[in-house]
């Protein structure tokens, strides 16, 4: 099976602009994830998609939004960017959930804010 | 406010060397995952533990989930180089769901 892919893997941005990730989970995985990674504040949760659904939203601003297709690829969408957002942005995917929710990441998209 | 810690948050040791690294919090958690993430990649999954006490073995990698379900150790005998990277538990509240992540362990193995 291909692993989870995420594109672009590199992104320069400047302050005010949006942006978009696209991730496409493993196929047959119904959930995907999105995380942030800093050096700072370490991998943070920034919401759940099961089946085009939102099922869990982390502590982050309106800012960040996502969105599910009916294939299970997924978008997360940044809107008027800060120096801030500059972070390694990963999503995961996952069958279906549950107390063994085997999480398997993408490589990640690197985003830099000007 | 950092939910799960981890300690020590560095470590470099020579290769053959044995080593521990801690996971602990003050909340109960209903299952547990240990990643190590490489340089440049997303992190990969080692383990998951649901129950308390419970310990799992991954060859030279031995995880030990708290009888009480607020901590875990991941212990590496023999330490390989190739073993260098970060490790990361995650916890979560609700069954899967909604994970924490830890600051992560940097390990660094000399040859």
């Amino acid at each position: 099976k291909a692993g989870v892919t995420q594109t672009p893997r590199y992104l320069i941005k400047t302050r005010g602009q949006q942006v978009t990730l696209s991730c496409s989970p493993i196929s047959g995985h119904r959930s995907v994830s999105w995380y942030q990674q800093t050096p700072g504040q370490g991998l943070q949760f920034l919401f759940e998609y099961f089946s085009e659904t939102q099922r869990n939203k982390g502590n982050f601003p309106g800012r960040f939004s996502g969105r599910q297709f009916s294939n299970s690829r997924s978008e997360m969408n940044v809107s008027t960017l800060e120096l801030g957002d500059s972070a390694l942005y990963l999503c995961a995917s996952s069958p279906y959930g549950g107390v063994y929710n085997e999480q398997f990441f993408g490589p990640g998209t690197r985003l830099t804010v000007l | 406010t950092q939910l799960l810690e981890q300690s020590p948050q560095f470590l470099s040791i020579q290769e053959g060397e044995n080593l521990t690294v801690y996971c602990n919090s003050s909340s109960v958690f209903s299952s547990l995952q240990w990643y190590r993430q490489e340089p440049g990649e997303g992190p990969v999954l080692l383990v998951t533990v649901v129950t308390g006490g419970e310990v799992k073995k991954l060859k030279r990698l031995t995880f030990q989930f708290g009888d009480a379900r607020k901590d875990s150790s991941l212990h590496i005998t023999a330490a390989q180089p190739g073993d260098t990277g970060l490790y990361l538990c995650a916890a979560s509240h609700n069954y899967g769901q909604n994970f924490v992540f830890g600051p992560g362990t940097r390990l660094s193995v000399l040859p």
